[in-house]
Formats: structure tokens, sequence, C-alpha cells
């Protein structure tokens, strides 16, 4: 069974840090590609981040460009995300997604995510 | 970048009763080299993450119900519950990945009439 559990979150000062974690089991992790895509409470989807599977290939959206970092270490079946000078409006439940196996830039599975609140 | 939109912001559906979701991308998402829409749908229950429902506009991922369809071509799509059941009460959304930055749409959400 594919599980992604995400860790991590919590409450950050704005211009603060934080980095997220997804620990991946059930599936050969270094196979895939992987995602973060980030809620904020009562809102849309929001894609942040994708890493392909040898970290390759790596994108960001725009909004995080420049202050979060996206890594994956193949070994401990595990995706990171370095989220830094964070802001009010990175505020959100981010998602640990897996880039599907039909298409890489689909999100077949999910985490349950991890709650960042950016405030002071 | 490719944009997204949605039609209906939300919709209420009797039970048994077909419910009708647009998708509109603000350019193709057709990829002529493979004929493929790169358009994906997405169901979430509240409190719940994501799931994939179909990809490539019309094919339905594993153990998805056949009640739910997808179609279109180019920059229309529609997601269609043939027979609308209680759990299927969520919001919908669509997605593009024929370019990064990927993107969503801002969420259909059905409700019971």
């Amino acid at each position: 069974e594919v599980q992604l559990v995400e860790s991590g979150g919590g409450l950050v000062k704005p211009g603060g840090s934080l980095r997220l974690s997804c620990a991946a089991s059930g599936f050969t992790f270094s196979s895939y590609s992987m995602n973060w895509v980030r809620q904020a409470p009562g809102k849309g989807l929001e894609w942040v981040s994708s890493i392909s599977s040898s970290s390759s290939y790596i994108y960001y959206a725009d909004s995080v460009k420049g202050r979060f970092t996206i890594s994956r270490d193949n070994a401990k079946n595990s995706l990171y995300l370095q989220m830094n000078s964070l802001r009010a409006e990175d505020t959100a439940v981010y998602y640990c997604a897996r880039g599907g196996a039909a298409a890489a830039t689909i999100f077949d599975y999910w985490g349950q995510g991890t709650l960042v609140t950016v405030s002071s | 970048d490719i944009v997204m939109t949605q039609s209906p912001d939300s919709l209420a559906v009797s039970l048994g009763e077909r419910a009708t979701i647009n998708c509109k991308s603000s350019q193709s998402v057709l990829y002529s080299s493979n004929n493929k829409n790169y358009l994906a749908w997405y169901q979430q229950k509240p409190g719940q993450p994501p799931k994939l429902l179909i990809y490539w506009a019309s094919t339905r991922e594993s153990g998805v119900p056949d009640r739910f369809s997808g179609s279109g071509s180019g920059t229309d799509f529609t997601l269609t519950i043939s027979s609308l059941q209680a759990e299927d009460v969520a919001v919908y959304y669509c997605q593009q990945y024929y370019s990064t930055p990927l993107a969503f749409g801002p969420g259909t959400k059905v409700d019971i009439k």
C-alpha cells in the first residue's frame, strides 16, 4: 500500500524557515517523481514544486522560487521542502504527492498533509 | 502560463441525477505529437487530501467508479457524474499538466439537492 506521511509543519514567524519532510513507503520511491502541493485554509489547490526521480529536473511555482528548495533522498525514501523567508501567504496545508505512473506531472497518491502557519 | 477556469462554482444535484462540471484552459493542452490532452480531474472530500479520478482527459484511474467520466479536447473539458451518490459530495478540481507551472482550476463544489 502506498503511504506518504508529511511532517515538519507548525507555527513560524514571517521571515522564518521550516523544513517539511515526506516519508514514502509501499512503492519504489526512486522510480517516481515527487511533488509538493499546498492548500491555503478554505482555498483551492496550488502546485508548489516537483522533482524528478533522480533529482535531475526540478521545477518551482513563481510564488516560491528563490525561497523554497525541494530535494529527495532515495536511500531514505524521503522528500523534503526547505522553506525560507516565509510569508503570511505561505500559510497552508502542504501535501506531498507522488507523480503518476501514467504521467509524471499528475498526482496519483497524496499524503494527509502538514499545516504550516506563518504568523507573528 | 496556462490558466484554468471551472464552471459552475457550485452545484446541487438530486441523488441519482447527472452532475456536469466544466473546465477551460487558457491555451490548448492537447499535445499534437501523441494526440493526448494533458488534463486531469481530482475529487476532494472534506478533511481529506485530493484523489485522482481521471487523467488524459478521459482515462479513469484504477478503482474509480464508472459513473465518473471525462470528455473534451483542446481547451474545453467536462467531468460528468452520471448518477450522483451521497459519497460524491466533494469539491472537484481540474489540472493541466501540459506545461509548468502546473495549474489547477479553482474547484467546483458538488452538493445534494
